[in-house]
């Protein structure tokens, strides 16, 4: 598989469910970052791991990072039908100044 | 909340033709990025600016691609002969400083015919 490959594609869920989304990568990371994209439209930062910190928190967003599994998940607890868009994970490589190199995307469907 | 801001929205460009995609990064930003996402794929990096010169880029950005600062607001991406293959949405991108997240903008959809 290649750098930055979430799990799943596509991932459909009622309103008031949580939803996770995972993202594998290859590579010794400085960061991970989750970003969120609404219809082909701008990507909007969610929320930064650093590669020595474990668990984030924001608001309804929970991030955790495994660098020895190279892995990370995202949970949107309490979803919304506003949630409904694509879900990015990207990495800062190691060696690299802060060029992101992203996942393929989970798209996440929220039905009332 | 600060934008970063893009002109057009939408570009419809002959094969062969030149195109300028325009980006107003965010003003205290030091750090500027080109991003493209050819539909249905990922969003791949182009070339990353900083203090008035690029400081990476990536195996798409070839001689054909060419980035400006011109005027210490505006930041320019230039494809000088369009190709059918790149066709995609363009990104740009600021970023204050290396190691926080970045700020997008609403891209450029650019259509070569």
């Amino acid at each position: 598989s290649q750098q930055g490959e979430e799990d799943p594609q596509a991932l459909s869920i009622q309103e008031g469910e949580n939803a996770t989304m995972n993202c594998s990568y290859k590579t010794s990371i400085n960061n991970l970052q989750w970003y969120r994209q609404n219809s082909g439209r701008g990507l909007v930062h969610l929320i930064l791991i650093r590669s020595n910190e474990r668990e984030k928190h924001s608001g309804r967003l929970r991030v955790t990072l495994d660098t020895s599994k190279k892995s990370s998940s995202l949970l949107i607890t309490a979803s919304r039908a506003a949630d409904t868009a694509s879900y990015f994970c990207a990495t800062v490589n190691t060696g690299t100044a802060s060029k992101l190199t992203f996942g393929t995307g989970t798209r996440l469907q929220v039905t009332l | 909340e600060p934008e970063v801001t893009q002109t057009p929205s939408h570009q419809v460009t002959q094969m062969g033709q030149e195109v300028i995609l325009r980006c107003v990064p965010i003003s205290n930003h030091l750090y500027f990025y080109w991003y493209r996402q050819i539909l249905g794929q990922k969003v791949e990096f182009l070339v990353s600016f900083y203090n008035n010169e690029i400081s990476e880029k990536s195996e798409i950005f070839d001689d054909q691609f060419s980035v400006e600062r011109p005027d210490g607001s505006n930041f320019t991406l230039k494809i000088r002969s369009t190709k059918l293959e790149d066709s995609a949405m363009y990104f740009c991108a600021s970023q204050l400083v290396p190691g926080y997240g970045y700020t997008f903008g609403s891209g450029t959809r650019l259509t070569v015919v």
